[in-house]
Order: structure tokens, then C-alpha cells, then sequence
């Protein structure tokens, strides 16, 4: 079993609709959770990162943690055509201080 | 403030031979973690340098190695390279002011090992 599970879609929703992106982590030690955004052929750029559970927002961004469950989100709202590229999620803590174990990735398509 | 940024873009070599890999972290980060990210897979950590130290390793064999030097510039070299080596290599650097899981990515090295 991977550490952090994914979800690789692809998913495709229509502009203007709310995207929900899911991981599942099995580590109960991660106590930091990143969003990446990759477009293709691309470096990952961070979007939002969260320590502990809990909400954090970034304009249409909205990442949720639930450490009860290990599941982690990223709500994206108004898609936009711009936001289609692969959402990677990335656990950290513990005795993997300072190294991210990421998911496979979600393929997005938001078409107009 | 300049971006990490990682040369070659591209590289094509054969089984067996040795490959060297260079990163410059971001301005003011002292921090780099190297990854492997094969095709419609995740990025794999395979180390990490703090101040010129390996400062964690993933489930990488010792034919992947690196280097930190003093401006936090940074070196991956891989010998006796095999063909799942093929992947993009990224390299990715962190600020001494906030956490090291922010970690900042690089546009990557595309390696096709034939």
C-alpha cells in the first residue's frame, strides 16, 4: 500500500464548476500537507500547504486536512480553463521530516 | 528573486553510463531535495541537502549521488545508469525562514536513458 493514494482521474468538469481533489495518507506521523500544481512538462508549483487538520484558503483555492480519517482535500471554486493540469498532493512529518511523499496525482480538464 | 532552476533541460544517454545533474536553489534557500518523477507517477524523494550534508535519503541505491556546495547549489550524479532511470529529475529548495516541507520545484531534468 503507497503512503499517499491518489485518485489519477482524469477529471473533467465544465468552467465556472467546483472541483473537489481527494488523498488518502496512511502515516499517522504527517503533520504537513501540500497541493501541487503541475502543468505538463512542467516543475510542480506549490499552491497551499496545512499543518495539522484543519481549513486554509487561497482565493478559490480551499485546502481541508482531517487527521481522524487521513483524508486531505483541495476545493477549487469557478474553475477556470487555466486551472486543467495534474494536482498532486505530499505528506511530511515524523521520522520523513523534511521529505514530501506525494500521490500519483489528479489529471484535471476544465473545458470552457 | 530568481526561481530554482536546473540544467540540462534534456538528456539522452545509455545503459551504463554516468549522468550528472545540476540545480541552484532559489535565492536565500539553503535547503535542496532532489526527486524522481516517472512518467504519471508522483515525484519520489531521493535526498535531501542541508549546509553542504545529506540530510535524508529515500529508497534510492548508492549509484544515485549528490552534492551541496557552499552558495546551495547542488549535484545529482547517477552512475551505471539503467533504462527505469528514465524520468524527470526535479530539484527542489526550501527557505531557513519557514518549513522545509515548503519546497519550492525547479522545471526538472528530462533523462531518457536508451
Amino acid at each position: 500500500q503507497k503512503e499517499v493514494e491518489q485518485d489519477p482521474g482524469p477529471l473533467s468538469v465544465p468552467e465556472g464548476a467546483i472541483v473537489s481533489l481527494n488523498c488518502t495518507y496512511s502515516n499517522s506521523a504527517f503533520q504537513y500537507f501540500m497541493w501541487y500544481r503541475q502543468y505538463s512538462r512542467k516543475g510542480p508549483e506549490l499552491l497551499m500547504y496545512t499543518y495539522s487538520s484543519g481549513n486554509k484558503e487561497d482565493g478559490r483555492f480551499t485546502a481541508q486536512v482531517d487527521k481522524s480519517s487521513k483524508y486531505i482535500s483541495l476545493f477549487i471554486r469557478d474553475s477556470q480553463p487555466s486551472d486543467s493540469a495534474t494536482y498532486l498532493c505530499a505528506g511530511s512529518g515524523g521520522t520523513s521530516y523534511g521529505k514530501l511523499t506525494f500521490g500519483q496525482g489528479t489529471i484535471l480538464t476544465v473545458h470552457p | 528573486e530568481t526561481g530554482v532552476t536546473q540544467s540540462p533541460t534534456h538528456l539522452i544517454k545509455t545503459r551504463g553510463q554516468q549522468v550528472t545533474l545540476r540545480c541552484s536553489s532559489q535565492s536565500g534557500h539553503n535547503t535542496v531535495s532532489w526527486y524522481q518523477q516517472a512518467l504519471g507517477q508522483g515525484p519520489q524523494f531521493i535526498f535531501q541537502y542541508y549546509r553542504e550534508e545529506e540530510n535524508g535519503r529515500g529508497n534510492f541505491p548508492p549509484r544515485f549521488s549528490g552534492l551541496q556546495f557552499p552558495n546551495y547549489s547542488s549535484e545529482l550524479n547517477v552512475n551505471a545508469l539503467e533504462l527505469d532511470d528514465s524520468a524527470l529529475y526535479l530539484c527542489a529548495s526550501s527557505s531557513p525562514r519557514g518549513p522545509q516541507e515548503t519546497q519550492y520545484f525547479g522545471p526538472g531534468t528530462r533523462l531518457l536513458v536508451l
